[in-house]
């Protein structure tokens, strides 16, 4: 089945340490996006690529980055995690039209902050 | 004015009962209003969705009404089950550059029992 993949769906990390995220997908979409969601909260956009195009939310922090070396993967880099950092991290993907298209979410990847 | 309201945060019914969710909205920019699905240790999955120009949309027990005027819409779960149970987002989204940005809700945590 098409999906969205994502590894690992656990992590666990060291305060300050850099960890990486990744996300895959066959869906052949050109849109994807990066979410953070904090317990019993909504997912926040952090930010999304249209094809190459990187799109950063105004208020996602600098410690956050992305990079996607092609259509299929797409990878969350935190360079100096905090603690407040932990929370689940949701990749998500879709086409880009015409008019709107739902987004395909992955099951996520929950990261813990030692 | 990008926040999506939602209520309540959790729901208790007994199963065959009816569940409501609402929302509200702001932004009159946002024109396509979904709801996703999540369960515990997955990522949200899309539901239903509705477009402004429509008051009433119907998808076997779940039903999306809206209400332009009002900036509010909410979402009915007929004859609910326990496999109902899980968390509901509430989300409005506007088409940016080709991309779907969606602003979800705080969510609602639903528990239908046997």
């Amino acid at each position: 089945d098409a999906m969205v993949i994502q590894n690992p769906r656990y992590q666990v990390t060291q305060f300050g340490k850099p960890v990486t995220l990744s996300c895959s997908q066959t869906l052949n979409h050109n849109v994807m996006y990066w979410y953070q969601q904090k317990s019993s909260q909504a997912p926040k956009l952090l930010f999304h690529y249209y094809d190459k195009d990187f799109n950063n939310e105004a208020d996602t922090p600098d410690n956050f980055q992305s990079r996607r070396p092609n259509t299929s993967f797409c990878f969350l880099d935190i360079r100096s995690p905090g603690l407040g950092d932990a929370a689940m991290y949701l990749c998500a993907t879709s086409r880009d039209g015409p008019g709107h298209q739902p987004q395909h979410f992955g099951d996520g990847t929950r990261l813990s902050i030692l | 004015q990008q926040q999506v309201k939602q209520s309540p945060q959790s729901l208790i019914v007994q199963k065959g009962g009816i569940s409501i969710i609402n929302c509200a909205y702001e932004n009159t920019a946002f024109d396509y209003f979904p709801w996703y699905q999540q369960f515990p240790g997955k990522g949200p999955a899309l539901l239903i969705a509705i477009r402004p120009d429509v008051s009433e949309k119907k998808e076997g027990r779940f039903t999306i009404s809206f209400n332009k005027s009002a900036k509010q819409f909410s979402l009915h779960i007929m004859d609910s089950q326990p496999g109902d149970s899980a968390t509901y987002f509430c989300a409005a989204s506007i088409l940016q550059s080709g991309s779907e940005k969606l602003v979800f809700g705080k969510g609602m945590k639903l528990t239908v029992n046997p």
